[in-house]
């Protein structure tokens, strides 16, 4: 099975950093993937991680380390609206995917 | 990325009908879709895999009678809600991966759901 583990809430100013961690424990490795969800809304794909190390996407950029289950997701020069939840996800070897429970980010001015 | 379309977007009905989502691939082909359903402040909750041609696969504790699926084609997934109930009451939301430009694509891309009220 697949167990994701991600923080419920995190709080943030305008323009600054934010870092969303993510552990996980799979049967398999498939990669991990990051979505973006907004309020009332479906997930829209950020980043799919399957090699070790930093892939930067504007200001946006995921990690992943294997050896250790565990990824993050970092947003850089938040604006507000970069408020909303942000999804961990791991697929199995069938392509499904196993979310984590999200984590809602809220920017504040 | 891709893009995946749902209709309708909302849908009002009363306890004991029927209800049918779509979910089209509209730049891809789209050899595997996915039903999720998401209840307010909870996380997606994957109902059932299909597969083009063939039958879906339903997780545990989905009942396969009351959510009927057809992936008649590689754009096309069907999802109907039978003798829908309160209860049923949800955000649903397909997902699709497949072949795109020639390629094979593992990244699941989602159309932008449907809400489902039952009355």
């Amino acid at each position: 099975g697949q167990n994701i583990d991600q923080p419920t809430e995190m709080t943030a100013t305008e323009g600054a950093i934010v870092q969303i961690n993510c552990t996980y424990q799979t049967s398999g490795f498939n990669g991990l993937f990051w979505y973006q969800q907004h309020a009332g809304e479906a997930p829209t794909f950020l980043s799919y991680n399957v090699l070790d190390g930093l892939e930067e996407k504007g200001r946006f950029s995921s990690f992943l380390s294997r050896s250790k289950g565990y990824s993050y997701l970092l947003l850089k020069e938040l604006q507000m609206k970069d408020s909303a939840s942000y999804l961990c996800a791991a697929p199995s070897n069938d392509y499904k995917l196993s979310f984590g429970a999200g984590t809602t980010v809220t920017v504040r001015a | 990325g891709a893009v995946v379309s749902q209709h309708p977007s909302r849908v009002i009905c009363k306890s004991g009908t029927s209800v049918k989502i779509e979910c089209r691939s509209l730049d891809f082909q789209a050899t595997t879709m996915f039903w999720y359903r998401q209840f307010p402040k909870q996380s997606l909750m994957l109902m059932a895999t299909s597969n083009e041609g063939s039958k879906a696969t339903y997780e545990q504790g989905v009942e396969k009678d009351k959510f009927l699926i057809n992936h008649a084609s590689l754009t096309l997934s069907t999802l109907t809600v039978t003798s829908a109930h309160p209860e049923d009451s949800s955000f649903y939301i397909c997902s699709a991966r497949g072949v795109r430009g020639g390629l094979s694509t593992d990244t699941q891309y989602f159309g932008p759901g449907t809400r489902l009220t039952v009355l």
